[in-house]
């Protein structure tokens, strides 16, 4: 049974720096690749990037100046950095599992119970 | 990017009968090389994550029951729940895979008349 648990600050300060991380069981984090979602309250789903242990990294456009993503291969987790946050980056963040197969993607999986963070001084 | 939209924003059916929701995609989401649509459908309860129902546009995933289907193919899709039972009251939306950034639906809220 694939699970994925989001971990971190609930509350971060304006201007400061988001850190998330995604526990892996169930699975090797070295056979997938990884999602960061996250969701404002009562608003839709944006995908914030993905990331796989082999180096591959891809960010949305709209966010990539500020996210950085890593991998623990040790310890089965993968992590989300968000910097300069402001209250636009209050949401439900969610962890994902997605699989590719040659050239060939599939969509998020395996998901998260997601965490909420807040951005609030 | 892509843009999905869904229509309509909300409905609400009676228990048994039919609900169908439309995602319409700004490019095509059929990628030549294994003639596939890049189309998912999650479904999401309050409080809990989104739940893969569909993908390949029509695909169900393993576990989901078969009063939910899907079709469609290039930039038109749609969801079918063909009897909806109460526990099917949720938020539907979806997604398109074929190019990054995957983007979203902006959401169709699904409810019991």
């Amino acid at each position: 049974q694939v699970q994925l648990q989001e971990s971190g600050p609930g509350l971060v300060k304006p201007s400061e720096t988001l850190s998330l991380t995604c526990t892996v069981s169930g699975a090797s984090i070295s056979n997938y690749f990884w999602s960061w979602i996250r969701q404002p309250a009562g608003k839709g789903l944006e995908w914030i990037g993905r990331i796989s242990t082999t180096g591959s990294i891809l960010y949305s456009p709209s966010l990539a100046s500020r996210v950085t993503m890593s991998v623990d291969m040790s310890k089965n987790q993968f992590s989300l950095k968000l910097t300069s946050v402001t209250a636009a980056d209050t949401a439900v963040y969610y962890c994902a599992r997605l699989r590719k197969t040659g050239v060939i993607w599939y969509p998020d999986d395996y998901w998260g119970q997601g965490t909420l963070v807040t951005v609030s001084s | 990017d892509i843009v999905m939209t869904q229509s309509p924003d909300s409905l609400a059916v009676s228990l048994g009968e039919r609900a169908t929701i439309s995602c319409r995609s700004s490019q095509s989401l059929l990628y030549n090389y294994n003639n596939k649509n890049y189309l998912a459908w999650y479904q999401q309860k309050p409080g809990q994550p989104p739940k893969l129902l569909i993908y390949w546009a029509s695909t169900r995933e393993s576990g989901v029951p078969d009063r939910f289907s899907g079709s469609g193919s290039g930039t038109d899709f749609t969801l079918t729940v063909s009897s909806l039972q109460a526990e099917d009251v949720a938020i539907y939306y979806c997604q398109q895979y074929v190019s990054a950034p995957r983007t979203f639906g902006q959401g169709t809220k699904v409810e019991i008349k």
